[in-house]
């Protein structure tokens, strides 16, 4: 059963702290996309990287949070130092492009619920 | 940018039809997704439109205006389980999908 595997499920943390996200994207897809989620701003992309190279990544507030993807199998995202606001679920995706087999463009992991206090 | 919009709330009942609508201003247009999230779970894919005209699927149908900037998600016969968000996601070329801010749908008995 091929999934997205996202690592923490929740995450508790004091402002200051190093927050590191973990994904596993689905075996063989070679787009992945990191989303914030809140009540008030809906889904924001924060990055998009293809073939392990950021795409964009602009939705990032880059002072603080960095994005990568050391190999095929794991992308990460870290916040240093976190703060209040950072408060969010964190969704990584995975896909395809169309003309690669793709269509449904982004399969979503279960995303990681962070709260910084 | 790429404006999204679409309503934040929708009741209806079991067994009836609803329709959510979206509309979207972007350049560079590349197909519209439609996505369902149940409450802490994460967003599901439902549909996909490229063209204009109605996709149609079990009891879901999405239906694309490219020259209105305009797009309908159509739920029949609906069950307690539709109870959920269902976002609207643009896609433009060459860049990841932009999602609307969800319609939340409650169905009652």
């Amino acid at each position: 059963d091929a999934r997205v595997t996202q690592t923490p499920r929740h995450k508790v943390t004091e402002m200051g702290q190093e927050v590191t996200m973990r994904c596993q994207p689905i075996l063989g897809h070679n787009t992945v996309f990191w989303y914030r989620q809140t009540m008030m701003q809906g889904l924001e992309l924060l990055a998009y990287f293809r073939n392990r190279a950021p795409l964009d990544d602009s939705g990032m507030p880059k002072d603080r949070f960095s994005a990568e993807m050391p190999d095929a199998t794991l992308a990460t995202l870290k916040i240093q130092p976190s703060e209040p606001r950072d408060s969010a679920v964190y969704f990584c995706a995975s896909g395809l492009p169309p003309g690669q087999g793709g269509n449904t463009e982004a399969f979503f992991g279960q995303g990681t619920r962070l709260t910084v206090v | 940018g790429q404006n999204i919009d679409q309503p934040t709330e929708m009741t209806a009942t079991e067994g009836a039809i609803v329709q959510i609508n979206c509309t979207y201003q972007t350049s560079g247009f590349n197909g519209l997704f439609w996505y369902q999230q149940h409450a802490g779970e994460a967003p599901t894919f439902l549909s996909y439109n490229v063209l204009d005209g109605l996709e149609e699927k079990g009891r879901f149908s999405s239906f694309l205006s490219r020259s209105k900037g305009y797009s309908y998600l159509l739920l029949k016969e609906l069950q307690m389980k539709d109870s959920a968000s269902y976002l609207c996601a643009v896609k433009k070329a060459g860049t990841a999908l932009i999602f609307g801010k969800g319609t939340t749908l409650s169905v009652s008995s």
